[in-house]
């Protein structure tokens, strides 16, 4: 079972260049989400799909998009790179009613993203 | 609006001492989720713990320990006689029932655990 797997897991972009990081859970989950993390900020989420067909803004959503591409797949793109997008990008996985007590999120290993 | 607050930068202790990392949390919503997450260098988010808003049971895992207090708005995480394998960031986040998935993070406890 290989849970949530996200590619790839270092990159460099110029400023202004465009790329998409992907991501893929096999958990059967409904809700996936994009969070970045900077230092002494924490996860902040950046886009969410709550179920296939669905996507909403997070906290910091601008300079994104994404595309819920099937039950599986949630990708996040950015279409024009600034250094402040230099991060930490997380992608995470819920099943989604929060009725079970075992119900978390679970996440990637992470893409480490420079922008010179 | 959910907020959660970690004010511990950074905690430095001794192998074996005891280490407390406070979350102070905020929400509206009579029904949340308060969750602790560890961080180790290698980077990867690793589940340590789930707590219902409706059950302030305090619980204890091997030498982890949580205390949910409601009256304060307070789920600190206690680790007892510590390790060099401690080390890590923990991160204590909240999700509310009615936007349920939506976690709000704090910033962070760095622990570091030096022999």
């Amino acid at each position: 079972n290989a849970g949530v797997t996200q590619t790839p897991k270092f990159q460099v972009l110029k400023t202004g260049q465009s790329m998409t990081l992907q991501c893929a859970q096999d958990m059967n989950h409904n809700s996936m989400y994009w969070y970045r993390q900077d230092p002494g900020m924490g996860l902040r989420l950046i886009y969410y799909s709550a179920s296939e067909g669905t996507t909403d803004k997070g906290e910091v959503p601008n300079g994104y998009n994404v595309s819920r591409l099937n039950k599986r797949e949630f990708s996040l793109r950015l279409e024009s790179a600034a250094p402040s997008q230099t991060s930490v990008y997380f992608c995470a996985s819920i099943y989604g009613t929060g009725l079970s007590t075992n119900e978390k999120l679970f996440f990637g290993s992470g893409t480490q993203l420079s922008v010179l | 609006a959910q907020k959660v607050t970690q004010a511990q930068t950074e905690i430095s202790v001794v192998e074996k001492e005891d280490v407390t990392l406070d979350c102070v949390y905020e929400t509206r919503d009579t029904t949340y989720y308060l969750f602790w997450y560890k961080q180790p260098p290698s980077g990867e988010l690793v589940f340590l713990i789930r707590r219902n808003s409706f059950d302030e049971q305090n619980e204890i895992s091997g030498r982890y320990s949580w205390n949910f207090q409601k009256s304060t708005s307070s789920f600190n995480f206690t680790i007892t006689a510590s390790q060099v394998v401690d080390s890590a960031v923990y991160f204590c986040a909240l999700s509310e029932a009615d936007s349920w998935g939506k976690f709000q993070f704090g910033a962070g406890t760095q622990v570091v655990v030096t022999p």
